[in-house]
């Protein structure tokens, strides 16, 4: 089966630093993914990775240990906008080309003046 | 080029009724699946359709289906709703290349009373 955990609920300041964690337990990994979603919205992409280490872009980077079923979402430079839920997800690739997303609860980041 | 687009954006219907929801995936992108995301649950995958076919399913009863035409358009059906059936929808699309990312359409709001 399939489980995935991150924080539900951080809060930070505008202007700092956070890291959203996310651990996974899953067969036929086949890459992690984090999307943003506002309330209300769709989830937007935010990164991938499936190779361990860090992808940067922009303010956003995404880490990924595949050792250690580890992934975590880093914002820099924190906005008002950036207040909104982080969904970390699994895709599961068993069946040859059908895509699954796994997808955990999701952190609500609130981000203070 | 057009995002991923969803109708209608919302619905209410009443237990035991039966619903039908729409989604044009992005031009080109011919994988369609559908999730369903609640407070409780989070997103949960449904299925996943390419060219007409269903790929991959997950653990939802029998009475959601789904469907996707040979414009890669694609429908989902819930029968005999129940309370619990009440959630946002979220289809996603992808080109089908293995590695491509999923890009979620709006949504539907389904509010069963």
């Amino acid at each position: 089966g399939q489980n995935i955990d991150q924080p539900t609920e951080m809060t930070a300041t505008e202007g700092a630093i956070v890291q959203i964690n996310c651990t996974y337990q899953t067969s036929g990994f086949n890459g992690l993914f984090w999307y943003q979603q506002h309330a209300g919205e769709a989830p937007t992409f935010l990164s991938y990775n499936v190779l361990d280490g860090l992808e940067e872009k922009g303010r956003f980077s995404s880490f990924l240990s595949r050792s250690k079923g580890y992934s975590y979402l880093l914002l820099k430079e924190l906005q008002m906008k950036d207040s909104a839920s982080y969904l970390c997800a699994v895709r599961d690739l068993r069946i040859q080309g059908a895509q699954k997303l796994v997808f955990g609860q999701g952190t609500r980041l609130t981000i203070n003046p | 080029k057009a995002g991923v687009t969803q109708t209608p954006r919302y619905l209410i219907k009443t237990r035991g009724q039966q619903v039908t929801l729409s989604c044009s995936p992005i031009s080109g992108h011919r994988s369609v699946s559908w999730y369903q995301q609640t407070p409780g649950q989070g997103l949960q995958f449904l299925f996943e359709y390419f060219s007409e076919t269903q790929r991959n399913k997950g653990n939802f009863p029998g009475r959601f289906s789904g469907r996707q035409f040979s414009n890669s358009r694609s429908e989902m059906n819930v029968s005999t709703l129940e309370l619990g059936d009440s959630a946002l929808y979220l289809c996603a699309s992808r080109a089908d290349r293995v590695q491509e990312t999923q890009y979620f359409g709006p949504g539907t709001r389904l509010l069963v009373l």
